[in-house]
């Protein structure tokens, strides 16, 4: 069955701390992968998406995810975390020969502590 | 450019009754997509639909859901009957087209269904 897990459900950081989320997906084929924020009272953005080449993508506002195929993983990285980057992070996969459909992990609250 | 618009933006309705949520795309854009976003769940995919055809509804429960996408106005979500358990943040995304490097979907505010 397609499914995406976020390892992480909370994680509170101090301002200046390193990021990582995790993000596992299960998808047979090729895939496409997302990594969308909801900041709070916002919709959903977009920070990042992986559709092919390097396996290395840099978003939005200083944050990157790496897909490591042979571990069904793109992890989502910031090097130093803001107050602002307080939010909830969304993984996403989608098949490239479906709908475009996108099967999102549960999330992962992200408070950042000034 | 408005982004994708949706409303209302909280609607609230009795057991039994219906529920209409709207969603118009961005302005361009020819498909739509309508998530479910339970209580401490991620977003579960519903529906495609572009203009006047639905796509793929294997997210759908097979009864009381609807949805359409006509050539003129928004696309409608549509529940029948509802039921408590219906409550969850609604939302909606659409894109320009879909295929490889175009995949990006523009997510609405969402619309919170609270069945009383």
């Amino acid at each position: 069955a397609q499914s995406v897990s976020q390892h992480n459900h909370h994680v509170i950081l101090s301002e200046a701390a390193s990021l990582e989320l995790g993000c596992n997906y299960s998808y047979g084929g090729t895939v496409n992968l997302f990594w969308y924020v909801q900041y709070p009272g916002q919709h959903l953005q977009l920070l990042l998406k992986y559709f092919s080449g390097d396996p290395l993508v840099k978003g939005i506002k200083g944050f990157e995810a790496e897909f490591i195929k042979s571990k069904f993983s793109f992890n989502l990285r910031k090097p130093s975390v803001q107050w602002s980057d307080t939010a909830e992070y969304f993984c996403a996969v989608s098949g490239s020969s479906n709908t475009g459909k996108l099967i999102f992990g549960q999330g992962t609250t992200l408070q950042v502590k000034p | 450019n408005a982004g994708v618009m949706q409303n209302p933006r909280h609607l609230v309705r009795r057991r039994g009754q219906e529920a209409r949520l709207r969603c118009s795309p961005m302005k361009g854009h020819s498909h739509v997509y309508w998530y479910r976003q339970l209580p401490e769940e991620g977003l579960k995919f519903m529906v495609y639909l572009q203009k006047e055809n639905i796509i793929d509804e294997s997210g759908m429960p097979k009864e009381r859901f609807s949805a359409e996408f006509p050539k003129e106005g928004p696309s409608i979500l549509r529940i029948q009957q509802v039921v408590r358990g219906d409550s969850a943040a609604y939302f909606c995304a659409s894109s320009p087209t879909i295929g490889q490097g175009v995949d990006e979907q523009y997510f609405g505010p969402g619309t919170r269904l609270t069945v009383t």
